[in-house]
């Protein structure tokens, strides 16, 4: 069975950092492209950040270039995201979800909050 | 940036009875490699989302057969032929020709 299980959300201050994992289990994670995927209360998703399977490509939605990484550790089946510069409005539940959006995490809870 | 525009933004419909939902982009989803990247996917409350159908037609893995998806260049639609009643939720189209973007959802309620 497919598993993606995120973890490291946490309550963070404005210009805090934080970094978020998803652990993969039940699929080959090296054969696939992933994404962080978020969504702020009572809004819809919003795509953030791709990376190909070999980390050779990678993407940013404008709203986060500059202040987030996207990684992975193909060996160990994790996918990261570090968040710098955090602000009120990155407040969200952050999602892993596979390269096609197939497989989804449960979630992490980000508030950036003062 | 790819817009994506849904059409209605919330839907009342009889158990049993068809329902229908627009998704139009602001340019065409075909991309270079001649491949339209455009699915749906849908969400109840407190559960990630989930997809249902991805390239506008085919249905994921698991996904009922009275979801359907069809369309071209800049128009598409997802229907299902005979509602029930696990159905309610949010259904987003999104594309992921250039990036990826999510259409604003449709609310489906039960009537």
């Amino acid at each position: 069975e497919v598993q993606l299980v995120e973890s490291g959300g946490a309550l963070v201050q404005p210009g805090g950092s934080l970094r978020l994992s998803c652990e993969a289990s039940g699929f080959i994670f090296s054969d696939y492209s992933m994404n962080w995927v978020r969504q702020a209360p009572g809004k819809g998703p919003e795509w953030i950040s791709y990376m190909t399977n070999s980390s050779q490509i990678i993407y940013y939605a404008d709203s986060v270039k500059g202040r987030f990484t996207i990684s992975r550790d193909n060996a160990k089946g994790f996918l990261y995201l570090q968040m710098n510069s955090l602000r009120v409005e990155d407040t969200a539940i952050y999602y892993c979800a596979s390269g096609g959006l197939g497989y989804w995490g449960q979630g992490a809870q980000v508030t950036v909050s003062s | 940036e790819i817009v994506m525009t849904q059409t209605p933004l919330s839907l009342r419909v009889t158990l049993g009875q068809p329902a229908s939902i627009s998704c139009r982009s602001s340019q065409s989803l075909v991309h270079s490699d001649g491949n339209t990247y455009l699915s749906w996917l849908h969400q109840r409350p407190g559960q990630p989302p989930r997809l249902l159908i991805y390239r506008i037609s085919k249905r994921f893995s698991g996904v009922p057969d009275r979801f359907s998806g069809s369309g071209a260049g800049t128009d598409f639609t997802l229907k299902i032929s005979r509602v029930e009643a696990e159905d309610v939720g949010v259904y987003y189209c999104m594309q992921a020709t250039q990036f990826r973007t999510f259409g604003q959802g449709t609310k489906l309620e039960i009537k």
